[in-house]
Order: C-alpha cells, then structure tokens, then sequence
C-alpha cells in the first residue's frame, strides 16, 4: 500500500536551519509530483511547496521563497526540505502528499518542527 | 490567491442526522483542462487529512457512500446522509486548479 513516512523535524533556534525527509513506498514514486503542507499548531492547512515527478518544475508558497527548498531523489524514492532561515512562524507539522493529476491522494503522518530560542 | 470560505466553522450533530459543508471560492475553480479540481478531507482528532472527495464528486478508494460532494463554479456542498462517531473532525475544502493551492479554514464536525 501507498506510504509516505517523514521525518527529521525537531526542535531548532530561530536562524536555524533544518532538513526534512518523505521516504516513499507502494507506488512509481518517479511518476508522480509531491507537496509539502504545513499545519501550525491548532490551526488549518497551508500548502509550502510542489516539485514535479522528475524535479524539473518547483513551485514554493511566497511565505518561504527563498529560504525553503524542495528537492527528490527518485533513485531513493525520497522527498526532501532544506528549510533554512527558521521563523517561529515555520513551526507546525509537516506533511508530504502525492498529487494524482491534481488530486492530493496520499498523506503523509507528518513530522513536527518547533522553531524556538 | 484564491479565497476558499467555509460555512459552518462548526457543526454540532446528532448520531444519525445528516450534516453539510459548504465551501465557497473566490473565483471559479474550473481549470483550463476542463476539469474543477475541487477536494474534500477529513482530519480526524490527532489524524493527518485524508483524501474523501476529489473533482467535487468522486469518491476516494475506501471512503463510505453517506459521504458525498456536489456542486459547480465557485459553490460546493459536502454531505454526509448519516453522521456515525468515526465522523467526527474537521473538514477542509481544497482547490487544485489554480497555483497557489489554498484550502478552506476548516469546519468542525461534532456530535451534540
């Protein structure tokens, strides 16, 4: 079956930096692009950013343009999120999603990132 | 940035009853390939979001047939006939049709 598995949040200092993993299983993991949504504590959903299934095309939300960069590794059938420049406002859980043709089908059990001094 | 905009932000409902989400968008949501890339999920208590409803209507593999969507444009329904405890939640609208992506603030479902 389809798994999205995150990991690598944790606790960083404001100006920190931190890299979040998706390992992926049960489908073509080349074939498809991939999100990265955020829920900050209590509060709704927030789309951060999309990369396409061969990593040609990357959109990002204007909230981290700049500082957050997606990137995949198809060999290893894996996501990635170099998140650098951390705000308290870049704490919530993060959560990778498979995107079927516009239709976010997949998501992942997220990984919690704390930006605290 | 399209504004998704849900009525109600919560829903108190009886075991059994129905219960319905509206979800309207700021402009409209059919993409240029014709299709409306307008979704539905669910979060349960302590849950990631899960896929219910995709293109307004469809029902996602596993998700029960009290749940359906409807709708066209900007204005969108979720309903389910019979609310059962497992419903329990908070129900997001999402839209795929136009870069930035947003979602709904999400509507609590409850049992009263």
């Amino acid at each position: 079956q389809v798994q999205l598995v995150e990991s690598g949040g944790g606790v960083v200092q404001p100006g920190g930096s931190l890299r979040l993993s998706c390992a992926a299983s049960g489908f073509t993991f080349s074939g498809y692009g991939i999100h990265w949504v955020r829920q900050a504590p209590g509060t709704g959903l927030e789309w951060v950013a999309f990369i396409r299934y061969d990593g040609s095309y990357k959109h990002y939300a204007d909230s981290v343009k700049g500082r957050f960069t997606i990137s995949r590794d198809n060999s290893k059938n894996t996501l990635y999120l170099q998140m650098n420049s951390l705000r308290a406002e870049d704490t919530a859980i993060y959560y990778c999603v498979k995107d079927h043709g516009g239709n976010w089908d997949y998501w992942g059990q997220g990984t919690l990132v704390t930006v605290s001094s | 940035d399209i504004v998704m905009t849900q009525t109600p932000l919560s829903s108190p409902v009886t075991l059994g009853q129905p219960a319905s989400i509206s979800c309207r968008s700021s402009q409209s949501l059919v993409h240029s390939d014709g299709n409306t890339y307008l979704s539905w999920l669910q979060q349960r208590p302590g849950q990631p979001p899960r896929l219910l409803i995709y293109k307004i209507s469809n029902r996602f593999s596993g998700v029960p047939d009290r749940f359906s969507g409807s709708g066209a444009g900007t204005d969108f329904t979720l309903k389910i006939s019979r609310v059962e405890a497992e419903d329990v939640g908070v129900y997001y609208c999402m839209q795929a049709s136009q870069f930035p992506w947003t979602f709904g603030q999400g509507t609590k479902v409850e049992i009263k």
